[in-house]
């Protein structure tokens, strides 16, 4: 594909829900990173992959964060019994390598809202 | 831990020519990047600086100064479209994976 692709694009759930978003990264790249962007904020790194190494999960704010990787494929962050601080958009991007981490490429994200 | 301090907003005239600073605290150094953002748009990579001095990318330039732990983006003969949010970021570590973001500018441009 041209570039990372997310899906859903945008997601309403009710309090305490489970949700799952997607990340395709860009064919070939090796290194995947998943972001959390609250409104007029910065972006918050929340974990990395990097081929079949262990992730760092170093950023994942609560247990109730997790996240998936196959190989150098696609990636799933699953948020359990969803809160409505976890309310912002989740972006993924990608990288050749974690040595261009540098330069990453990021999907349009999605937008979660809990109500 | 890494900090990045940035101006909230910078506002410009079409045309013009405007610079966002970035000033960071790094526990080691491993370069700076910029990113653009427009409203409800995915970041994109604009440059990086790994040693002191000028890049340059058309109308998009990036200084950087380790000495004064400084960096900053120069935007040249701006247009509307460029209208958008500006990041900075730096790798944590050596051949880090994990970039710190700074809190953004958001440049106006204005006819």
């Amino acid at each position: 594909g041209a570039g990372v692709s997310q899906s859903p694009s945008n997601k309403v759930t009710e309090k305490g829900k489970d949700v799952e978003l997607r990340c395709d990264p860009i064919s070939g790249h090796t290194a995947l990173y998943w972001y959390r962007q609250r409104l007029g904020q910065g972006l918050e790194f929340l974990i990395y992959f990097q081929g079949n190494s262990a992730p760092d999960k170093s950023g994942l704010p609560s247990d109730r964060f997790s996240a998936e990787r196959t190989g150098e494929s696609v990636s799933t962050l699953t948020i359990q019994r969803t809160q409505q601080e976890d309310s912002a958009v989740y972006l993924c991007a990608s990288s050749r390598t974690k040595t261009d981490a540098y330069e990453q490429y990021f999907g349009p994200g999605t937008r979660l809202t809990v109500t | 831990g890494q900090s990045l301090e940035q101006p909230s907003e910078v506002t410009a005239v079409e045309g013009a020519i405007v610079q966002i600073n970035c000033t960071y605290q790094t526990s080691g150094f491993y370069g700076l990047s910029w990113y653009q953002q427009h409203d409800g748009g995915a970041p994109t990579f604009l440059s990086y600086n790994a040693l002191d001095g000028l890049e340059e990318t058309g109308r998009f330039s990036s200084f950087l100064s380790r000495s004064d732990s400084y960096g900053y983006l120069l935007l040249q003969e701006l247009q509307m479209k460029d209208s958008a949010s500006y990041f900075c970021a730096v790798p944590s570590g050596a051949g880090s994976y994990q970039l710190t973001f700074g809190k953004g500018t958001k440049l106006s441009v204005i006819p």
